[in-house]
């Protein structure tokens, strides 16, 4: 069975504590994963796409990585603002532009 | 415009009552969807068109009817709600097949069901 999980569930770091998010993967036919960050009551901000194991991506204070059965989310010396919802999101082959989420990681910072 | 616009933001309504919700996007996306999403949970699929027609329906109650009358607007039409069904729902679209830029949400319809 396709299978997306987040850990942990909650994170609380102090400001400039940088941390890894995880999220690991049993699916067939991987085409791609996407990281979102969602903040209380709206939706989902797109992050990332990562397509093949070894793909590196950096945005700010934020890196994701790709293995073939996970991908790291790590936040580098985080600020309060970096508080929110992390996602992710597989998208596979025959599954007709659908996405699957882990349950997510709720990360918390503070000053 | 890179948005995905959803109307109204809340939306209170009676077990009787029938409303929309809205979503908008002028991106030239050819896939839209519907998601539900309890709190502290991740979204769950209800919807998926392609190309303005339905091709997933993950066997969604028939009291939650989606619409798309364009390739720009999708309606979810809602009618005999239960509490339950109280959550945030989110419109999302995207390219023809999945590319750098992912999925693009809107910002959400937070429903109560009273």
């Amino acid at each position: 069975e396709d299978q997306v999980t987040q850990s942990p569930e909650a994170l609380r770091l102090q400001e400039g504590e940088s941390s890894s998010l995880n999220c690991s993967y049993t699916v067939s036919g991987l085409r791609g994963l996407f990281w979102y960050r969602q903040d209380p009551g709206k939706g989902p901000e797109f992050l990332f796409t990562l397509y093949s194991a070894g793909e590196e991506k950096e945005k700010e204070r934020l890196k994701a990585t790709l293995t073939k059965k996970e991908s790291f989310l790590h936040i580098t010396a985080p600020k309060p603002e970096d508080s929110a919802t992390y996602l992710c999101a597989v998208y596979m082959k025959g599954a007709g532009n659908k996405l699957t989420f882990g349950g997510g990681t709720r990360v918390l910072v503070k000053p | 415009d890179t948005e995905v616009t959803q109307t109204p933001k809340h939306l209170v309504m009676g077990m009787t009552n029938k409303k929309s919700l809205k979503c908008e996007q002028h991106m030239g996306h050819r896939a839209m969807y519907w998601y539900k999403q309890k709190a502290k949970k991740p979204p769950e699929l209800m919807f998926v068109y392609s190309y303005e027609k339905l091709s997933i329906n993950e066997s969604v109650p028939s009291r939650f009817s989606p619409e798309c009358p364009n390739s720009s607007l999708l309606n979810l039409h809602l009618h005999a709600l239960q509490p339950e069904d109280s959550a945030l729902y989110l419109c999302a679209s995207s390219q023809d097949l999945a590319g750098n830029y992912g999925y693009t949400f809107g910002s959400g319809t937070r429903l109560t069901v009273v």
